[in-house]
């Protein structure tokens, strides 16, 4: 079993508060990955990070920002939440090809 | 650009039918891996295997098994005797030794009924 988890699992919040979407593995894995999967099923890459100090924007362009202090911990973070930020958001590592997932977190603005 | 394409948006059968699922892939490099991935109601992704392009060896577990040929670019998956548990999305995703990330397909909702 993947050692990657994310809090909170479920998230409801009111238009213009401030979330953080934690992700934390024990692995030791230097790549992690934050993906945005909609209502309708389809997974897209938001952001990413090579290790520590490296974030990039994935394909799909997102209000959210990422920060990557630590090796273990990799969290998101929505200044102004909005209702089109409504998905669910699974964070993921890899060493060597296999991306690890965690179990998600649902997020609902509204 | 690479790409996948899953394009069964949903299956349904009834409870002990073989039932395949159906991936193509498109992608400029030599060297790349596919994937096979399942999401229950609960919302985590669960790894099934990963295949490398150099390896087209099919491959079974269990009740599960996967056919890779190269010269159609398809992964495909099939479940035997299928059961209610295996009600899930299953998405069919690709990745490359340079790329970041996986690309995803859109998933197949398979729906086994009793």
């Amino acid at each position: 079993e993947a050692d990657i988890y994310q809090t909170p699992r479920y998230l409801v919040i009111g238009t213009g508060k401030k979330i953080t979407l934690e992700c934390s593995q024990t692995m030791g894995h230097d790549k992690m990955y934050w993906y945005q999967q909609d209502p309708g099923m389809e997974l897209h890459l938001i952001h990413y990070s090579y290790g520590v100090n490296s974030t990039e924007k994935g394909d799909l362009s997102s209000e959210s920002t990422v920060s990557r202090i630590r090796t273990e911990h990799f969290p998101l973070t929505l200044e102004s939440a909005r209702p089109s930020h409504t998905s669910q958001y699974l964070c993921a590592s890899t060493l060597g090809g296999e991306l690890f997932f965690g179990e998600g977190s649902r997020l609902t603005v509204l | 650009a690479q790409k996948v394409t899953q394009a069964q948006t949903e299956i349904s059968v009834v409870e002990k039918e073989d039932v395949t699922l159906d991936c193509v892939y498109e992608t400029r490099d030599t060297t790349y891996y596919l994937f096979w991935y399942k999401q229950p109601p609960s919302g985590e992704l669960v790894f099934l295997i990963r295949r490398n392009s150099f390896d087209e060896q099919n491959e079974i577990s269990g009740r599960y098994s996967w056919n890779f040929q190269k010269s159609t670019s398809s992964f495909n998956f099939t479940i035997t005797a299928s059961q209610v548990v295996d009600s899930a999305v299953y998405f069919c995703a690709l990745s490359d030794p340079g790329a970041d990330g996986l690309t995803f397909g859109k998933g197949t909702h398979l729906i086994i009924q009793p």
